[in-house]
Formats: structure tokens, C-alpha cells, sequence
């Protein structure tokens, strides 16, 4: 059984670029959730997609926005890139019903 | 609304034991907690449920107490291994996982 990964670990931009950040699932798990982590503060949640459907938003814009494929791996859009986006961004999956939830390790954002 | 945790952070001798607590404003339906080392995911500890029981992780348990809308988190006979920064994560309603996480108790344990 394979933990949630999530590519890439490490990635820089510049104010006003675009990202796309990708997660793939635990197997099994047809849900998946975005949390952005900001320094020294606990994980915000971004959205939550369940069957390729965006299944609940945090206090988040429209610029960030997601994707689910059928193989319930899951892309996170950020546009117009600001210098807050800078955080750790962890995907997390659970199986719908089930009450656990498993982080992956992340992706380290920077916008310069 | 994010709950509050308590203390923000803890400095243990190996062995001693310390109580994390965490707070909301609303009615809790849930109530979720993680581990993160540095640099690492938050990995799942376990969930108390309205309603539930206390439950338990070698020698780390978990209290909810719905009327206080309050859980605590309890490291007993702490390890080197139990150092890191505790979060809890909550739910208002059956939300199906979509957490407003605290903001941390950072612990320390020392040989």
C-alpha cells in the first residue's frame, strides 16, 4: 500500500506566475483535501474534491483552484501567484465515510 | 472559527508527562489529532467522535468533552519520540474531513 505523495517537494516563482502542484492518493482513497500551511501556523483548508468534484471550499479564492482524475490523483492551480501563497501545500486523502485522513509529505512554495 | 490550543508550547524530561488542550467556540463534532515533525507531513494520531469515547495510542490518549467543547491530548511517560508540534483539527458538523486546524503545541522532550 502506497502513502499520498506529492510532487514536486520544492518549487520557486515569481509574483504574478502560475503553479500547478500535484498529489496522488493512498490506494484505495477517493477523497482528497488541499491545505496550504503557512510558518509556525497549522494547516488551512483550501478544498476538498470527491469523484472529480470540488466537494467544499475553505476562505480561499478563486484563483486557487483544483482538479481530480478518475484514478482520484488530484492537481492544485494557483494563479496570479502573491507573495502570501508562499507555505507548504499538503494534500491529504481519506476514503469517503472513514473519518481518517493522511497527509502527504508537501510542497514548499516561495514566490519571490 | 479556529479552535485554540493550549499550551503553545511544552518542554518535557523523558518520561514526565504533559496535556495538550484544544478549544473551540462551537459545538464540536470531531475532533482530530496530528503529529508534524519538522519538515515532515502531520501524521494522524486518532479522532474522538461526539458523542465517543476516550481513546488511545500506545502511550498517548485523548479525551472529548462535549460540554465544554474542549478535547485534550495527553503524552504519558514521554519519549524522545513524542517531540514535534502537535495539532488538533475540528469539525462542527459531519463535514467529511474538511478540518480548521489550531495552531500548534510545540513539544520538546529531552533526555
Amino acid at each position: 500500500e502506497t502513502g499520498v505523495t506529492q510532487s514536486p517537494t520544492h518549487l520557486i516563482k515569481t509574483r504574478g506566475q502560475q503553479v500547478t502542484l500535484r498529489c496522488s492518493s493512498q490506494s484505495g482513497h477517493n477523497t482528497v483535501s488541499w491545505y496550504q500551511q503557512a510558518l509556525g501556523q497549522g494547516p488551512q483548508f483550501i478544498f476538498q474534491y470527491y469523484r472529480e468534484e470540488e466537494n467544499g471550499r475553505g476562505n480561499f479564492p478563486p484563483r486557487f483552484s483544483g482538479l481530480q482524475f478518475p484514478n482520484y490523483s488530484s492537481e492544485l492551480n494557483v494563479n496570479a501567484l502573491e507573495l502570501d501563497d508562499s507555505a507548504l501545500y499538503l494534500c491529504a486523502s481519506s476514503l469517503v465515510g472513514v473519518d481518517e485522513q493522511y497527509f502527504g509529505p508537501g510542497t514548499r512554495l516561495t514566490v519571490t | 472559527q479556529q479552535p485554540v490550543q493550549s499550551p503553545q508550547a511544552v518542554i518535557l524530561r523523558e518520561g514526565e508527562d504533559a496535556v495538550i488542550n484544544c478549544s473551540s467556540s462551537k459545538a464540536l463534532y470531531s475532533v482530530h489529532w496530528y503529529r508534524q515533525k519538522h519538515g515532515e507531513a502531520p501524521v494522524f494520531l486518532m479522532i474522538l467522535l461526539k458523542g465517543g469515547e476516550q481513546k488511545g495510542h500506545d502511550k498517548i490518549s485523548a479525551s472529548f468533552n462535549e460540554k465544554k467543547q474542549q478535547s485534550s491530548l495527553y503524552l504519558t511517560a514521554s519519549q524522545l519520540s513524542y517531540s514535534g508540534t502537535y495539532f488538533c483539527g475540528t469539525e462542527n458538523g459531519a463535514a467529511g474531513n474538511k478540518l480548521t486546524f489550531g495552531g500548534g503545541t510545540r513539544v520538546l522532550v529531552k533526555p
